[in-house]
């Protein structure tokens, strides 16, 4: 069974610092790794995705991700926050053979002060 | 670009109601997925459909049922509306149901069951 954890519900940041947001799965077959962001009032939209290609994987508006498999981690980060950023963050799982069904991480919401 | 639209972003229903929430998308997908997002709680799967006339139970399926009579087209239905559904649903699509797909999301319906 796949499964997600975000640990931490909410983050802050001031702009221009270190955006880290932290994300563990479990999954008993390899599996596909997703961050989706959700800004206020709209739906979900893909950020970046693993699917065992190159372990680090860079998505729009200067996020990436680094899967470690020893770790069981896929923490998406940015090295220098912007406003614009706040959001709320998902980080999702799916496995093959589970026709295409993700399961998702409780979010993280990210607020970036002045 | 997919799109994915939901035929309302806000209900106001009464409490033993029948509600329909449509979802169309325009790409040709095959899986099509209705999820509930409450606070806290992330998404969690209603159903979803691979195909048309096919679905399949998610996690919290209780209280609803879905109709796909043709690909573009997945509804989510509310036999009886209960204060309890009241929440944010979201609907999404996927090109196949297979793993490592990108969701596709729609910008959600805000429910509320008096």
């Amino acid at each position: 069974a796949q499964s997600v954890t975000q640990l931490g519900s909410h983050v802050s940041v001031s702009e221009g610092a270190l955006v880290l947001l932290r994300c563990n799965y479990s999954s008993s077959v390899p599996p596909y790794l997703f961050w989706y962001v959700q800004y206020p009032n709209q739906g979900l939209q893909l950020l970046l995705k693993y699917t065992s290609a190159a372990t680090l994987v860079k998505g729009i508006n200067g996020f990436e991700a680094e899967f470690k498999k020893s770790e069981t981690s896929f923490h998406l980060t940015k090295p220098s926050a912007h406003m614009s950023d706040a959001a709320e963050y998902f980080c999702a799982v799916s496995e093959g053979g589970n026709a295409g069904k993700s399961t998702f991480g409780d979010g993280t919401t990210l607020t970036v002060k002045p | 670009d997919v799109k994915v639209t939901q035929s309302s972003r806000y209900l106001v229903k009464r409490t033993g109601e029948k509600v329909f929430l449509e979802c169309v998308q325009d790409m040709d997908h095959e899986n099509m997925f209705w999820y509930r997002q409450d606070p806290g709680l992330g998404l969690r799967l209603i159903y979803f459909s691979y195909d048309v006339k096919m679905k399949e139970k998610g996690d919290i399926p209780e209280g609803y049922s879905v109709s796909r009579e043709k690909k573009e087209r997945f509804s989510l239905i509310l036999e009886s509306a209960s204060t309890n559904q009241t929440s944010m649903y979201l609907c999404a699509s996927s090109l196949r149901p297979q793993g490592g797909e990108t969701q596709y999301f729609g910008p959600g319906t805000r429910l509320l069951v008096l």
